[in-house]
């Protein structure tokens, strides 16, 4: 089982161009989450998905958006990329079904815009 | 919303000491506090895990406490190896759709 893929895993924009980061799960997990990191900040939630056709703002969503495909896709897109969005994005699932539903990341993309 | 700190921000250790790093949390709703190490470029990754209504929970080298009545919790690796050497990261998760709110992590050195 691949798990949690992300595509791809690095990135240069330049400020204003767009971009979709993919992320794709194949352990028929329900919830699926985009979390960005940067140094000395942890891991912040920018959006997820509880279930299929559902989806929800987290702590940072501002700049991005959001597509939960189908169960096993859920991609995030920056329209217009600035600066201060350089990061490494995360994309995560879990089946919240379960009573510990500790979360597994995919490989992260890193993201630098210029 | 949920809020965790963790302490200390980074931490240095002899190669078979202990370690114990610390998180707090502030809503008292929160039942699942799960730890994550990363290395360095790699993903998070899931070490150990605890629910509410245990106190603790043992994995071979590394154990997790939960104190509900303080709101903290932490984690303790016993006979610590150069391998152990990774950011680690607690989480606390109020139940609301599997939301994970993450400290800001911990830098642990293990020198040989």
């Amino acid at each position: 089982n691949a798990g949690v893929t992300q595509t791809p895993k690095f990135q240069v924009l330049k400020t204003g161009q767009s971009m979709t980061l993919q992320c794709a799960q194949d352990m028929n997990h329900n919830s699926m989450y985009w979390y960005r990191q940067d140094p000395g900040m942890g891991l912040r939630l920018i959006y997820y998905s509880a279930s299929e056709g559902t989806t929800d703002k987290g702590e940072v969503p501002n700049g991005y958006n959001v597509s939960r495909l189908n169960k096993r896709e859920f991609s995030l897109r920056l329209e217009s990329a600035a600066p201060s969005q350089t990061s490494v994005y995360f994309c995560a699932s879990s089946d919240t079904g379960r009573a510990n539903y500790g979360y597994t990341f995919g490989s992260g993309t890193r993201l630098t815009v210029v | 919303g949920e809020n965790v700190e963790q302490h200390p921000s980074t931490l240095s250790v002899q190669e078979g000491d202990s370690a114990v790093i610390k998180c707090t949390y502030s809503d008292s709703a929160s039942n699942y506090f799960p730890w994550y190490k990363q290395e360095l470029g790699k993903r998070p990754q899931l070490i150990i895990d605890i629910r509410s209504n245990v106190g603790e929970k043992k994995d071979q080298r590394i154990a997790v406490t939960l104190n509900k009545t303080a709101k903290h919790f932490s984690l303790h690796i016993t006979e610590t190896q150069p391998e152990d050497s990774a950011v680690y990261f607690c989480a606390a998760s109020p139940g609301s759709w599997g939301k994970l709110q993450f400290g800001a992590g911990t830098q642990v050195v293990v020198t040989p």
